[in-house]
């Protein structure tokens, strides 16, 4: 079972609301990751955090609002979407630089998100 | 020229069947190289992590790279209908890089 749990598993929300994705790993990992998926294609990566500051942004739209709270959580706060942003948006982590051990990158089952 | 290219499929065997999925790559200072398996509707699931050149076995899995071709490939053994799903792979430079380039994908379909 992966080892990255990521809450809610569906999200349906209309243009207006306000939502937010959550994301834990209990790894020691010290990267988390937001990638953005669609149907048929490969995760884009939209955040990294490394050591819970922004480190990569992919010129992602402001209505995404990433969060680092500490090391084991991350969450994606949502507002003012469009019916283009549904999605499966994946969380992910690795370890980080500095650390001991391999640099695998273990992902979450996912958020489906349906922006009406 | 996609970094990493991958034939999308679908690619349909039947079961206890030899898969090889295979990438390409352009960029030769890529070091590390995963597959992933994800089914439908969920999210991808780490099969294979390699450094560099060789091959490395888990079970019915085969990871196998070639830095010399920049060609990359998986094999599976005795195919199973639970192993249709979509193959991803993916790379990164260094043991803690964050910037993995993916593959498009793969559609395996295997049949009973």
């Amino acid at each position: 079972d992966t080892e990255v749990t990521q809450t809610p598993k569906h999200l349906v929300m209309g243009m207006t609301n306000k939502k937010s994705l959550k994301c834990e790993q209990h790894m020691g990992h010290r990267a988390m990751y937001w990638y953005k998926q669609k149907a048929k294609k490969p995760p884009e990566l939209m955040f990294v955090y490394s050591y819970e500051k922004l480190s990569i942004n992919e010129s992602v739209p402001s209505r995404f609002s990433p969060e680092c709270p500490n090391s084991s959580l991350l969450n994606l706060h949502l507002h003012a979407l469009q019916p283009e942003d549904s999605a499966l948006y994946l969380c992910a982590s690795s370890q980080g630089p500095g650390l001991a051990g391999t640099g695998e990158l273990f992902f979450g089952e996912g958020s489906r998100l349906t922006v009406l | 020229q996609k970094e990493v290219e991958q034939d999308p499929g679908p690619l349909s065997v039947p079961e206890g069947a030899i898969v090889s999925l295979n990438c390409t790559y352009s960029n030769s200072a890529f070091q590390y190289f995963m597959w992933y398996r994800q089914y439908s509707r969920k999210g991808p699931e780490l099969l294979m992590y390699t450094y560099s050149s060789g091959n490395k076995e888990d079970g019915r899995f085969t990871a196998q790279v070639d830095k010399s071709s920049k060609y990359i490939s998986l094999f599976i053994r005795d195919s199973q209908p639970s192993d249709s799903a979509t193959y991803l792979c993916a790379m990164t430079l260094s043991n803690y890089g964050q910037n993995f380039v993916f593959g498009p994908g793969t559609r395996l379909s295997v049949l009973p």
